[in-house]
C-alpha cells in the first residue's frame, strides 16, 4: 500500500461547484502539505500542516481551505471551483526537520469546466 | 532571500550518453537540498538529498549530485543514460526558520528526454 494516498486520482467539475480531496498517510508524520503543479510553474504550496491543531497558509490560498481531521488525514476543499484551479494537486508528507525530505502522494488531476 | 533556479526547462539525450540537470540556488543558511524526479501520472519520488556531510552525493538508479557552495550549484548528473531516466526532474532548497519550522522552495522543473 501507499505511504500516502489521495482521492480522487482523477475529477472533472463545474464552475462553482464545491469540491473536496483528500489525503491520509501511513508514515506517521505531524508534516502534511497541499501543493498545485502547473506546467512550467514546477509546485507551489498551497497549505501545510505541522500537527492536527497547527494549519498555515501557503502562497496561493486564496480559494483553497484544509482540514487536519486526524494526524494521518488532511483534506483540502474548493468552495466555489473556478476555471483557473484546473491543475494537478499532490498532498505531501514529512518530518520535523529541514533535511528530511518529503513524501508524495500521486496526485488528483482535476480539470473544473 | 530563497531561490532554486533549473537552468534548463528540457534537455534531450542519446541512450547510452551522460546527463546533466543543472540547478543553482540562493539561500541565506546551510540549506538541505534535494533531487526528486516525477514519472507521469505520478507523484515526487527522492532521487538525492544533499544534508551538509559529503559535498558528492548519491542516489538511486546511478544518479548523484555534486554541491557546490562556491558556486551555488547542485547539479545532477548520470554517467550513461536510459530509456527509463525519461521523466521530470525537480530541484528543491530546504532552508531552517527561527521559528523552528523550514521553508522549502521547488525548482520549476526539467523534463528529461531521452532517444534510443
Amino acid at each position: 500500500d501507499a505511504d500516502v494516498t489521495q482521492t480522487p486520482r482523477n475529477r472533472i467539475t463545474k464552475t462553482g461547484k464545491r469540491i473536496m480531496l483528500e489525503c491520509s498517510q501511513t508514515k506517521g508524520h505531524d508534516r502534511m502539505y497541499w501543493y498545485r503543479q502547473d506546467p512550467g510553474l514546477g509546485l507551489r504550496l498551497i497549505y501545510y500542516s505541522f500537527d492536527v491543531k497547527d494549519i498555515n497558509k501557503g502562497e496561493i490560498s486564496d480559494g483553497y481551505s484544509v482540514s487536519r481531521q486526524a494526524q494521518a488525514k488532511f483534506s483540502l476543499s474548493l468552495e466555489s471551483a473556478i476555471p483557473n484551479q484546473t491543475a494537478l494537486y499532490f498532498c505531501a508528507t514529512s518530518g520535523t526537520a529541514s533535511n528530511q525530505p518529503q513524501h508524495f502522494g500521486d496526485g488528483t488531476r482535476l480539470s473544473i469546466l | 532571500a530563497q531561490s532554486v533556479t533549473q537552468l534548463d526547462s528540457h534537455v534531450s539525450v542519446s541512450e547510452g550518453t551522460p546527463v546533466l540537470l543543472r540547478c543553482n540556488y540562493s539561500s541565506s543558511y546551510s540549506p538541505s537540498l534535494f533531487w526528486y524526479v516525477q514519472h507521469p501520472n505520478k507523484g515526487l519520488q527522492l532521487l538525492l538529498k544533499y544534508t551538509s556531510a559529503a559535498t558528492l552525493v548519491k542516489g538511486i538508479n546511478g544518479f548523484e549530485a555534486e554541491f557546490k557552495k562556491s558556486e551555488t550549484s547542485f547539479h545532477l548528473t548520470k554517467p550513461s543514460a536510459h530509456m527509463s531516466d525519461a521523466a521530470e526532474y525537480f530541484c528543491v532548497v530546504s532552508d531552517p526558520l527561527g521559528t523552528g519550522g523550514f521553508k522549502t522552495i521547488f525548482g520549476a522543473g526539467t523534463r528529461l528526454f531521452v532517444k534510443a
